[in-house]
């Protein structure tokens, strides 16, 4: 079946420091990619998306290039900021599988002034 | 205007008592689904329905029943409730379930507490 294994957390980092989080995948057919953020005390929320190989998404300074030869969709940003502190969650949707959406365990990041 | 809003947002009950949480879109989507949020964040689908019919349905106990009388609403009953049942629960919609690209949108959360 189809699953998602991201970077294990928590994450520290300074403000301005650069970010990556890991994710890899596995999948029948040509999954579609995500990257959702959950906010504190809120729900998740698309950050970004890609839908066939070599794609990238990118939203709010964030990137993620979806890599089929790796099968892989690492999230990154330059410069995190303060505001920036979530729970991050790699994610992929297959049509061959009712369109149920696949979900990683999520990474929490905290990011320190 | 909340394009997922769902009640109420906390709940906090005795053991063995039963509750309903429910769930409304105005996105027009076809597709609203159940997920559970535990205490370290892991997100479990439960349940979907597409256009008022249940198409998935995870490994749930049957004190959970979903209901859906119209495609814009999704509602969960929760019998005999348990300490594990402690949790976030999450309603989210979806247009493109087939095409792939099918994209979430999540309400706000409904948090449970069992005593």
């Amino acid at each position: 079946g189809d699953s998602v294994t991201q970077m294990e957390g928590p994450v520290t980092l300074s403000e301005e420091a650069f970010l990556t989080i890991n994710c890899t995948y596995t999948a029948t057919g040509y999954p579609s990619l995500f990257w959702y953020v959950q906010y504190p005390g809120e729900g998740l929320q698309l950050l970004l998306k890609a839908t066939k190989a070599d794609d990238k998404g990118s939203n709010k300074g964030f990137e993620a290039t979806y890599r089929k030869e790796t099968t892989s969709f690492h999230l990154e940003k330059g410069s995190v900021q303060v505001s920036d502190s979530a729970v991050y969650f790699c994610a992929l949707s297959s049509n061959t599988n009712a369109g149920k959406s696949t979900f990683g365990d999520g990474t929490t990041l905290t990011v320190k002034p | 205007d909340t394009a997922v809003s769902q009640t109420p947002k906390y709940l906090v009950t005795q053991m063995g008592n039963d509750k309903s949480i429910k769930c409304e879109q105005n996105l027009g989507h076809d597709t609203m689904y159940w997920y559970k949020q535990d205490s370290k964040k892991f997100l479990k689908i439960m349940f979907s329905y597409n256009n008022k019919e249940l198409i998935i349905n995870e490994t749930v106990p049957n004190r959970f029943s979903p209901k859906s009388p119209d495609k814009a609403h999704l509602n969960l009953h929760i019998n005999s409730l348990e300490l594990g049942d402690s949790a976030v629960y999450f309603c989210a919609s979806s247009a493109g379930r087939l095409s792939g690209a099918n994209v979430l949108t999540f309400g706000a959360g409904s948090r449970l507490t069992v005593l």
